[in-house]
């Protein structure tokens, strides 16, 4: 079945540490996303890609990064500049131009 | 720039009852509008979503909304809650043409038996 997989799906990180989050894709949908969630808060993008080897920031980019050599795989890294990296992130997925998003179970990031 | 609004955090309905969301939002253009349910520690999934045509959506597991232009409503109504659906519904609205959304807070909603 085509779908998206992160993992892991729990992640414990000891402060100052860099942690990298996988997501992938077998839909062949050209874009990708990056969000963050806090209860309470709604979902926030971090980033996103329309395509292979380009991405851009979203809304709280700030201590996070990454990359899209594939079209099947938009990793995220969690770095240690990241104030408040306990959160949980959902990678998602989409054609070009439909508006909807196809979304990952998540991934939970535990500092410790 | 384009946002949207949902009330009421945690939201009870009684098992059998109207189920009532709602989501107001503001946009520059004519909007893309969606509803997701999220299951806790799950992805989110689509329930419905409006983009043009009918203004009435339908969508999964007997939920419906109606896009409404001049109150830039749409929000979401199932006639009779039933235990499954306690979940957390997220209302978004599509920011450009890249795809990027913009999500409400989420609205809890609990189910009483």
């Amino acid at each position: 079945d085509g779908g998206i997989t992160q993992s892991p799906k729990y992640l414990f990180r000891k402060e100052g540490q860099n942690v990298t989050l996988s997501c992938e894709q077998n839909l062949n949908h050209d874009a990708m996303y990056w969000y963050r969630q806090d209860p309470g808060q709604g979902l926030r993008l971090i980033y996103y890609s329309q395509i292979v080897n380009d991405f851009q920031k979203g809304d709280i980019a700030e201590g996070y990064s990454v990359s899209r050599e594939k079209k099947e795989s938009f990793p995220l890294t969690v770095t240690s500049a990241q104030k408040n990296p306990t959160a949980f992130y959902l990678c998602a997925s989409s054609r070009t131009n439909t508006g909807e998003l196809f979304f990952g179970e998540g991934s939970r990031l535990t500092v410790l | 720039a384009q946002s949207v609004t949902q009330l009421g955090s945690h939201v009870s309905v009684s098992e059998g009852a109207l189920v009532l969301l709602r989501c107001n939002y503001s946009s520059s253009v004519p909007p893309y509008l969606f509803w997701y349910v999220q299951y806790p520690n799950q992805g989110l999934q689509l329930l419905l979503k409006y983009t043009t045509g009918a203004t009435l959506v339908k969508g999964i597991n007997g939920f419906e909304a109606e896009f409404k232009k001049s109150e830039t409503s749409f929000h979401l109504t199932k006639p009779s809650a039933h235990m499954s659906d306690a979940a957390e519904y997220f209302c978004a609205v599509r920011r450009d043409g890249n795809n990027r959304l913009a999500f409400g807070k989420g609205n809890q909603v609990v189910v009483i038996p």
